[in-house]
């Protein structure tokens, strides 16, 4: 069964380094999905995206974020620079025409020090 | 503007009696809800989706959920735990841009 993948699994980083978070969104699908979710809170919405563009962002999707689809399988998180804030589980998840369904992956955890 | 509330934050159930996990929705319009469990490590499954085609709404695993107008709920139900459903479940209402609005879970621990 196809699945949505993200890597790395997790990943530890200095406050003030950019990071690149990446995922492989299931083959056929068009609508791309950046979730997070801080320790202990609940699961927010980031950003979505539709024909290499955004559709909808988030007020916590600042200038320090964007997103990129740089080939016909990878989807992207870029933080600029990092905040200690920015820590957190990152899900992507991808969706198909016509649903509102969407699949996730496993979750990249963010730990900035 | 769509939110969900999980009424209970942990919920403990033995292994072989019910599991009710609550969900109460709020939405200007016929919402679609979602049901998604996270076990340790690993991503968010889907378990079940309403989309008004039934009231009633059968997912993976054995679980339900009866999505109910009046009350503006949308419980999860499993007639039987398994040591296997311990896990974070979430209940989630999707707006009309198809973004998903999370409930803050419900971490389900099974007795033996």
């Amino acid at each position: 069964e196809p699945e949505v993948t993200q890597t790395p699994s997790h990943q530890v980083t200095q406050m003030g380094q950019e990071v690149i978070l990446r995922c492989v969104p299931i083959s056929n699908h068009l609508y791309f999905y950046w979730y997070r979710q801080i320790l202990g809170q609940k699961v927010e919405f980031l950003v979505s995206f539709y024909n290499n563009e955004i559709s909808e962002k988030s007020e916590i999707f600042d200038d320090q974020f964007s997103v990129e689809r740089p080939d016909g399988s990878n989807f992207t998180l870029k933080i600029r620079s990092t905040k200690l804030e920015d820590s957190a589980m990152y899900f992507c998840a991808s969706g198909g025409v016509f649903t509102d369904t969407q699949y996730f992956g496993p979750g990249t955890r963010l730990t900035v020090l | 503007a769509q939110s969900v509330t999980q009424l209970d934050s942990h919920v403990s159930v033995s292994e072989g009696t019910p599991v009710l996990l609550r969900c109460n929705y709020s939405s200007s319009y016929s919402p679609s809800l979602f049901w998604y469990v996270q076990h340790p490590n690993k991503g968010l499954q889907l378990l079940l989706k309403y989309t008004s085609a039934a009231t009633l709404v059968k997912g993976i695993n054995g679980f339900e959920a009866e999505f109910k107008k009046s009350e503006t709920s949308f419980h999860l139900t499993k007639p039987s735990a398994h040591m296997s459903d311990a896990a974070e479940y979430f209940c989630v209402v999707s707006d009309r841009t198809y973004k998903y609005i999370f409930g803050t879970g419900t971490r389900l621990k099974v007795l033996a």
